[in-house]
């Protein structure tokens, strides 16, 4: 199984503060890692995947980097909205074994 | 707008079996592999089970092989989970999620599983 590991598991930032999330693995995944943004009590969202691309309908403040064990989710300019839990998700395993991150919680300095 | 919609979530005792449902509205998601993803109370997410496009192919994380099965009618554009031999653990609320390219790209609102005496 791949372990995926995100850290901090909570970071504070002010409004406007780049925020900068990071999730590794323990194995190589290549570039097959997602990034999702989940606000309580909904059900997540998709932001990022393929490490890099955001999906449909993402703001461009949202950006994703890495590739191998080593990633990141970065927030350039985070909104009130953003300020909630952060997933990632690989899913390089074949056959599929998909493994997420315990999360990150984004909260407002 | 495609959308997925879960339902059978319930309180069930230890032992106990659920059959949960995904209903899909929209043309697409005959064409995609989809999956069971779970969230424990105040914890993170979890895999459950994926099955491909034509039922053919399922796969399941190792906690819940033997007593899940993940299922599917194309006909009615619905997704299912057949889940035996309930724990304690298998408490979570259950979403049914599209995938694409093997990441989960749209989302049910999820079902609430309960298993406790």
């Amino acid at each position: 199984e791949i372990v995926m590991t995100q850290s901090p598991a909570t970071l504070s930032v002010s409004p406007g503060e780049r925020a900068t999330l990071s999730c590794r693995a323990s194995q190589n995944v290549d570039t097959r890692l997602a990034w999702y943004q989940q606000k309580r009590g909904q059900p997540p969202r998709l932001l990022i995947y393929d490490a890099s691309t955001r999906a449909t309908g993402i703001p461009a403040r949202f950006s994703g980097s890495g590739s191998g064990t080593e990633f990141t989710l970065t927030i350039s300019s985070p909104q009130s909205e953003d300020f909630v839990v952060y997933y990632c998700q690989q899913y390089k395993h074949w056959p599929p074994m998909y493994t997420f991150g315990q999360g990150t919680k984004l909260e407002i300095k | 707008e495609e959308q997925l919609a879960e339902s059978g979530g319930d309180l069930v005792q230890p032992g106990g079996s659920l059959r949960l449902s995904c209903d899909a509205s929209g043309n697409t998601f005959r064409s995609y592999w989809m999956a069971w993803v779970r969230q424990a109370p105040e914890k993170g997410l979890e895999w459950v089970a994926t099955i491909n496009v034509d039922g053919s192919e399922k796969f399941y994380v190792g906690s819940v092989k033997g007593r899940f099965t993940i299922s599917r009618d194309r006909a009615k554009n619905s997704l299912y989970l057949q889940m035996d031999s309930l724990r304690a653990e298998d408490t979570a609320m259950y979403y049914c999620a599209r995938e694409n390219r093997a990441n989960f790209d749209i989302w049910g609102q999820g079902t609430v599983v309960t298993v406790s005496s």
